[in-house]
């Protein structure tokens, strides 16, 4: 079963922010919210990772709900360079590793 | 720090041949991971260790042979490739069990015929 839903893709300019959504209804209290990204070709990069309060770092924030059903990653003026997909993923730190499991993810195209 | 590093980046093999991909990372982390990805998917476990001389099975395991004898070293073997496992390997590492990244190698695109 699916722990998250992401849209499957979307564009956006570049210089302006890119706001990436995902919906993680049944999250558990243990359950961190991570954001990794996969340019074509490469290996998956880690952006940012949360547990309830809202995160930023240098290359993204994070914006998660207070009920924490879901979740929003912000790059704040993207670049062509974002151009990625990207996933977002739910996991508890107290499971076993098998447990970091990527989706499909959404596919975000930086258009000049 | 070169990070994680996995050779070779490409392979072609026969149906029926054997070999091992190679993963090393310099980081000193206990816990290391290999997955597969296929066209238009996401990233399935295929076997992960959480320190040198244990090894356990992720989410598609078959066909596939792990060791872990070094902190250093994870090598993935394909005992016997079939076209099905034509797919992109990558291997990643961390530092420990909680939350904390995972970092990845480059990837090495294998490729059955």
């Amino acid at each position: 079963d699916a722990k998250t839903t992401q849209p499957t893709s979307m564009d956006c300019a570049e210089g302006r922010a890119a706001n990436l959504p995902c919906n993680h209804s049944t999250i558990s209290g243990n359950e961190y919210v991570y954001w990794y990204r996969q340019i074509h070709s490469q290996g998956p990069q880690y952006i940012i990772h949360g547990l309830k309060n809202n995160e930023t770092n240098e290359m993204a924030s994070l914006i998660i709900t207070e009920d924490r059903k879901s979740s929003t990653l912000i790059l704040p003026h993207a670049t062509l360079r974002d151009t990625a997909v990207y996933y977002c993923i739910v996991r508890s730190i107290t499971d076993s590793w098998g447990k970091f499991q990527f989706g499909a993810g959404t596919q975000v195209v930086v258009t000049p | 720090n070169a990070g994680v590093t996995q050779t070779p980046k490409f392979q072609v093999l026969k149906t029926g041949q054997s070999m091992t991909l190679q993963c090393a990372q310099d980081m000193n982390h206990e816990y290391m991971s290999w997955y597969r990805q296929d066209p238009g998917m996401g990233l399935r476990l295929i076997h992960y260790s959480v320190g040198a001389g244990i090894t356990d099975q992720g989410e598609v395991p078959n066909g596939y042979n792990v060791s872990r004898s070094t902190t250093e070293d994870f090598p993935l073997r394909l005992l016997s490739a079939a076209p099905s496992q034509t797919s992109v390997y990558f291997c990643a590492s961390r530092v420990g069990p909680g939350a904390n990244t995972q970092y990845f190698g480059p990837g090495t695109r294998l490729t059955v015929l």
